[in-house]
């Protein structure tokens, strides 16, 4: 079983709509946890992080954590073409030194 | 501008040839990492180095080697032992992880698209 699983997708919504998308994880040492946007041929971006549970908002993105199901989330409202990435969740705990572990991503497309 | 440089963005390797990918920051970070991306599987990291002269293997080390001669340089090399090296390649730096509640975040470059011909 992987440590961090993530539906590697692709989804594809049209403009405007609400996306979810989330990670499932098994290490309870997880601290903190992120997520990554990345577009076609270049490296990742943070996008937005999270420590310890709770949520956290950042314009029209919502990220939400909840240790209790290994469960995180990443909420984009009002999806624009522009939306259109890889989004990879990752998490970092003590885990015998702090150490990124990755999902795979799950490509998005926003249709016009 | 800071950032972090990775060179070539293609490269195109024969069978049996090592090779090495570049990976240079003016960021000024102590660590510095390389991963490994194939479809479907994410970011999997190949070495890491929290300091000069000193680097850690990652999940998949295994027919890869680096350096880490200056803080500002990590290079990758692919040798004849990877089997399957055709992927794209990322280097990321950061500040060394410590404490509680502040994420250090990783700067990654912009990738080497690694082909076997």
């Amino acid at each position: 079983q992987k440590e961090v699983e993530q539906d590697p997708g692709p989804l594809s919504v049209p403009e405007g709509a609400i996306v979810s998308l989330n990670c499932t994880y098994s290490n309870s040492a997880f601290q903190y946890f992120m997520w990554y946007r990345q577009y076609s041929r270049k490296g990742p971006e943070l996008l937005m992080y999270t420590y310890s549970s709770g949520n956290k908002e950042d314009g029209r993105f919502t990220a939400q954590v909840d240790k209790s199901s290994k469960y995180i989330s990443l909420f984009i409202r009002d999806s624009q073409p522009s939306d259109s990435a890889t989004y990879l969740c990752a998490m970092i705990g003590n885990t015998g030194g702090f150490k990124t572990i990755f999902g795979a991503g799950t490509r998005l497309f926003v249709k016009a | 501008d800071g950032g972090i440089t990775q060179s070539p963005k293609y490269l195109f390797r024969k069978e049996g040839q090592n090779v090495t990918l570049s990976c240079e920051q003016n960021l000024n970070h102590d660590a510095m990492y390389w991963y490994r991306q194939d479809p479907g599987q994410g970011l999997r990291l190949i070495y890491y180095s929290q300091i000069v002269n000193d680097f850690q293997k990652g999940d998949i080390a295994e027919g890869y080697s680096v350096s880490r001669e200056k803080k500002e340089s990590f290079p990758l090399t692919v040798t004849s032992a990877q089997k399957n090296p055709t992927a794209f390649y990322l280097c990321a730096s950061s500040i060394v992880q410590r404490g509680q509640g502040v994420l250090t975040e990783a700067f990654f470059g912009q990738g080497t698209r690694l082909t076997v011909v």
